[in-house]
C-alpha cells in the first residue's frame, strides 16, 4: 500500500511557469525527503524536512513541510527545461528498530522550452 | 558524497533463471534498501537491512529473498525470474536517520 500520497501524477508547464507538487501521508512524518530523477538513472537528493512548518529553498526550488507534519510540498518557481524529471517523496515509517524509508508514487514533470 | 554502485546497469534474463543483483556502498552506512520502479507506482521497497544478516521484509517481498554478509555489501537475489520482474532496481543505503544515497539503477529485462 501506497503510505505516501503524491500528487498530481504528471504536470506539463511551459518554461517560465510556477508549479506546485504535494505529498501527503495519514501519519505524521518525522522525516520527509526530496528527490529528483532523470529518466533512467538514480535519485537525486534536494531537501529534507524535518520540523513543523519547516521550509527550504535551493536555487529555484522551495519545500515545506505543515504544522501538523503530514504533508508537503515542492514549489518551482520559473520553471527551467532542466527541472525536468521525476520527483519523489519519501518519508521513514515503521515503528521498528529497523529504518523503512517509503517513496510516493512520483510526479512526472515536463517543462515545455 | 555517498557512493553507491551496482553490479549492472542494464541486465536480460530468461524466466526460471537465477539472478543476483549486487549493491555495495562505502559510507559505512547500517541500513541498506532494495527497490523496484515501474511506471505509475514510484518505488517499492522490496527488502531492507539494518545490520549485517539482518532483513525485513518491504511491500513487495514476494518472488524476491536478499543477503547481507557484509556491512558494504547487499544483495537482492530472483530465484525463478518470471516477466513480471521486469523493471528498474534501484538500491539505497543510508545512515540510522537522514539522507539516503541512491545507485545508478539496474534496468531487468526478464524474457
Amino acid at each position: 500500500s501506497q503510505e505516501l500520497e503524491q500528487s498530481p501524477q504528471s504536470l506539463i508547464v511551459q518554461e517560465g511557469k510556477n508549479l506546485t507538487i504535494n505529498c501527503t501521508s495519514s501519519k505524521t512524518l518525522y522525516g520527509l525527503y526530496w528527490y529528483k530523477q532523470k529518466y533512467g538513472e538514480g535519485l537525486i537528493f534536494l531537501m529534507m524536512l524535518q520540523k513543523g512548518g519547516e521550509e527550504k529553498s535551493h536555487e529555484k526550488i522551495t519545500a515545506k513541510l505543515d504544522e501538523k507534519k503530514q504533508q508537503s510540498s515542492l514549489h518551482i518557481t520559473a520553471s527551467q527545461p532542466s527541472h525536468a524529471g521525476i520527483y519523489l517523496c519519501g518519508a521513514d515509517i515503521g515503528s521498528g528498530s529497523a529504518r523503512q524509508l517509503t517513496f510516493g508514487s512520483g510526479t512526472q514533470l515536463t517543462v515545455l522550452p | 558524497d555517498v557512493k553507491v554502485t551496482q553490479s549492472s546497469r542494464y541486465l536480460v534474463k530468461r524466466t526460471g533463471e537465477k539472478v543476483f543483483l549486487e549493491c555495495v556502498q562505502d559510507m559505512d552506512h547500517e541500513n541498506m534498501f532494495w527497490y523496484r520502479q515501474d511506471p505509475g507506482l514510484g518505488l517499492r521497497l522490496i527488502y531492507f537491512s539494518y545490520d549485517v544478516k539482518m532483513k525485513e521484509k518491504g511491500d513487495i517481498p514476494e518472488g524476491y529473498s536478499v543477503s547481507r554478509e557484509k556491512k558494504e555489501r547487499f544483495s537482492l537475489i530472483l530465484e525463478s525470474a518470471s516477466t513480471n520482474q521486469t523493471s528498474m532496481y534501484l538500491c539505497a543505503s543510508s545512515k540510522t536517520s537522514g539522507r539516503a544515497g541512491f545507485g545508478p539503477g539496474t534496468r531487468l529485462t526478464v524474457l
